[in-house]
């Protein structure tokens, strides 16, 4: 089965600084990065769409300039949450689009917990 | 943002007996899925419905896409502990975005 990882798995910040989370598809190329949120006890709430070498498309209430995300290579996305505040606070989680089967994959998730 | 409904927001059961969860949407989807979530984990794919009407088994799941298109359940036979954990549903669309559930939590008395 495909294989994602990110990275950190936790992290815990003080509020203001940034925090840089890793997302890898590790046997499969992937067009398309989608990110989400996910509060304590709550569902997943897509926050942005990424294509390989262009920009996000964020949703509705999501800051883009807070959530910056790269997705510079078809096995690796990147979403930075700077100057990070406790409400930051949640699960992210990346997936991955497989172009070829069409079909979306789901890293493990970070814990990011703000000071 | 948009959520389906699902429901039941949660379920204690004796290990043995049989589960039945739906999700119902006010639109249309071209995919329902089914993905089961464990503390600390992102989701795990459990099963992909692709056509109104489609059935489809995974060991003792059995999922349904319901005709209307707005609509599945997911049945899980002859519960085990290890089944435990939040199970959420989602629609798809042509965009590639999934719209999630707001998850139903299962717990199983051995």
């Amino acid at each position: 089965g495909a294989v994602v990882s990110q990275h950190p798995s936790w992290v815990i910040c003080k509020s203001g600084t940034s925090v840089k989370i890793e997302c890898r598809s590790l046997d499969f190329q992937a067009t398309t990065m989608f990110w989400y949120r996910q509060f304590p006890k709550q569902s997943l709430m897509l926050m942005a769409t990424s294509n390989e070498g262009s920009k996000a498309t964020y949703e509705q209430g999501v800051e883009k300039d807070k959530f910056l995300i790269n997705h510079a290579s078809l096995t690796l996305s990147t979403l930075t949450v700077t100057s990070a505040h406790p409400e930051d606070s949640s699960f992210y989680i990346c997936s991955p689009l497989a172009g070829v089967t069409d079909t979306q994959y789901f890293g493990p998730g970070t814990r990011l917990t703000v000071l | 943002g948009q959520q389906l409904n699902q429901s039941p927001q949660s379920m204690f059961i004796q290990e043995g007996e049989d589960v039945s969860m739906n999700c119902t949407s006010s639109s249309i989807f071209n995919t329902w899925l089914w993905y089961k979530q464990e503390p600390g984990e992102g989701p795990v794919l459990l099963i992909a419905l692709y056509k109104a009407g489609e059935l489809t088994s995974n060991g003792r799941l059995t999922a349904q896409f319901g005709i209307t298109r707005k609509d599945s359940f997911l049945n899980i036979s002859a519960s085990i502990p290890s089944d435990v954990g939040i199970y959420f549903c989602a629609g798809q669309r042509n965009t590639g975005k999934l719209i999630f559930g707001q998850g139903t939590t299962l717990q199983v008395k051995p």
